[in-house]
């Protein structure tokens, strides 16, 4: 166990559907990521919160938004879902700023019918 | 072009085998290599990271880094099955004020008993 911890771990939901995605970071980290990983892209950076403010994006969608709660929680709101949207989303935390030496969690492997 | 590329694999080697995993890169602002290494349906998980050219030990895994050659390496000595996984590099760089990391795609290893 690594100490950050997503939920569900998978999800199965229809075209044109909204789902959240859920991230807890390892305790004392401040800095929550998420990551997209499919098999032709590899893991692709989407967004960014440290200590409740957003610090930066990646290659995020529109139809995508996230928030980090005062408890340091992190969501990921995927909207308007298409098929290509199918994938492993991961949460990442590190306890600064710093981005090196990331603790990933399990992921939420999301599939789109 | 890719910034980083990696081979996908897979690669099989038989157990005690010595294992060179490599990367290439382009950007040479990258500044901190990381290496983790991902089981099948888990999270990456963080092995070795260095800062700048040089070389890093820790137990059986080595990590060098050639920025004169854009092209770090992996290395891990009597291979054992449990090493059988995807093993990811990822390079950092200050853009805008923010230290962006880039991983590449991947490469499969299996140790073969």
């Amino acid at each position: 166990d690594s100490g950050v911890t997503q939920t569900p771990k998978h999800l199965i939901t229809a075209t044109g559907q909204r789902v959240t995605l859920r991230c807890s970071p390892r305790s004392g980290d401040l800095s929550v990521y998420w990551y997209q990983q499919s098999l032709d892209q590899g893991l692709q950076f989407l967004i960014h919160y440290y200590n409740g403010e957003e610090r930066a994006k990646g290659n995020i969608l529109e139809r995508f938004s996230a928030q980090q709660f005062p408890d340091l929680h992190s969501e990921l709101n995927l909207s308007s879902l298409e098929l290509g949207d199918s994938a492993l989303y991961f949460c990442a935390s590190s306890v600064d700023n710093r981005n090196y030496g990331y603790t990933f969690g399990s992921g939420t492997r999301l599939t789109v019918v | 072009q890719k910034e980083v590329e990696q081979d996908p694999g897979p690669l099989s080697v038989p157990e005690g085998a010595i294992v060179s995993l490599n990367c290439t890169y382009s950007n040479s602002a990258f500044q901190y290599f990381m290496w983790y290494r991902q089981y099948s349906r888990k999270g990456p998980e963080l092995l070795m990271y260095t800062y700048s050219s040089g070389n890093k030990e820790d137990g059986r895994f080595t990590a060098q880094v050639d920025k004169s050659s854009k092209y770090i390496s992996l290395f891990i000595r009597d291979s054992q099955p449990s090493d059988s996984a995807t093993y990811l590099c990822a390079m950092s760089a200050i853009s805008g004020g923010y230290q962006k990391v880039t991983f590449g795609t991947g490469t499969k290893l299996q140790v073969i008993p």
